[in-house]
């Protein structure tokens, strides 16, 4: 069983629609991240939180906007999503925050997000 | 620019033989470097790593070789099973950045 649960384990959604994605882990871990993964390709890194500040935003769309209420829980905003955007989107976190960059990554089994 | 290539996408290898996956990054700031599996249907789950500052890290069946001046690393699965079929994903650590960037993956099958 993974340490890090997502929520929901599927999810379809329309292009007007707003959901969420919801990350949440109990290892003290300081560090939480989103990747998303598209089928044949590596995780793609687009927010890192840091002891619940936001570190790194990789570009990615305002229709994404991310959230981390405490230091457990990591949320992801979805709204007005294009059809492209259809992929597995991954929480991950590690244990001290983003200086220790050697620390591996614990992923959950990640929301695949149909938008049609 | 891609920083981590992993130019094999597949591999096939025998049960109880060696299998050998490689790793080249071009990014001389990274100073960690480790190894994802990834089964379908499941997030990656770390396998093992290696520092910059040595040349070998092993861990039971699993060995991560570190060559630096060559910008490479492999790692061995001895003897291979076949539950290590799955996705294999390479990562280099920027501390500079704050973040890992990882290769395409490779796809192990360990044939009985």
């Amino acid at each position: 069983d993974t340490e890090v649960t997502q929520t929901p384990k599927h999810l379809v959604m329309g292009m007007t629609n707003k959901k969420s994605l919801k990350c949440e882990q109990h290892m003290g871990h300081r560090a939480m991240y989103w990747y998303k993964q598209k089928a044949k390709k590596p995780p793609e890194l687009m927010f890192v939180y840091s002891y619940e500040k936001l570190s790194i935003n990789e570009s990615v769309p305002s229709r994404f906007s991310p959230e981390c209420p405490n230091s457990s829980l990591l949320n992801l905003h979805l709204h007005a999503l294009q059809p492209e955007d259809s992929a597995l989107y991954l929480c991950a976190s590690s244990p001290s925050g983003t200086k220790l960059v050697g620390s591996p990554l614990h992923f959950g089994n990640g929301t695949r997000l149909t938008v049609t | 620019d891609q920083q981590v290539k992993q130019n094999s996408p597949s591999l096939s290898v025998q049960e109880g033989r060696i299998s050998i996956l490689n790793c080249d990054y071009t990014n001389s700031m990274f100073d960690y470097f480790l190894w994802y599996k990834k089964y379908p249907a499941e997030g990656p789950t770390f396998l093992i790593s290696i520092s910059s500052i040595k040349d070998k890290n092993e861990d039971g069946r699993f060995t991560v070789f570190l060559n630096k001046s060559a910008k490479h690393l492999s790692l061995h699965i001895v003897p291979s099973q076949p539950g290590d079929s799955a996705v294999y994903f390479c990562a280099a650590s920027n501390p500079n950045a704050g973040k890992s960037t990882f290769g395409d993956g490779t796809t192990l099958t360990v044939k009985p």
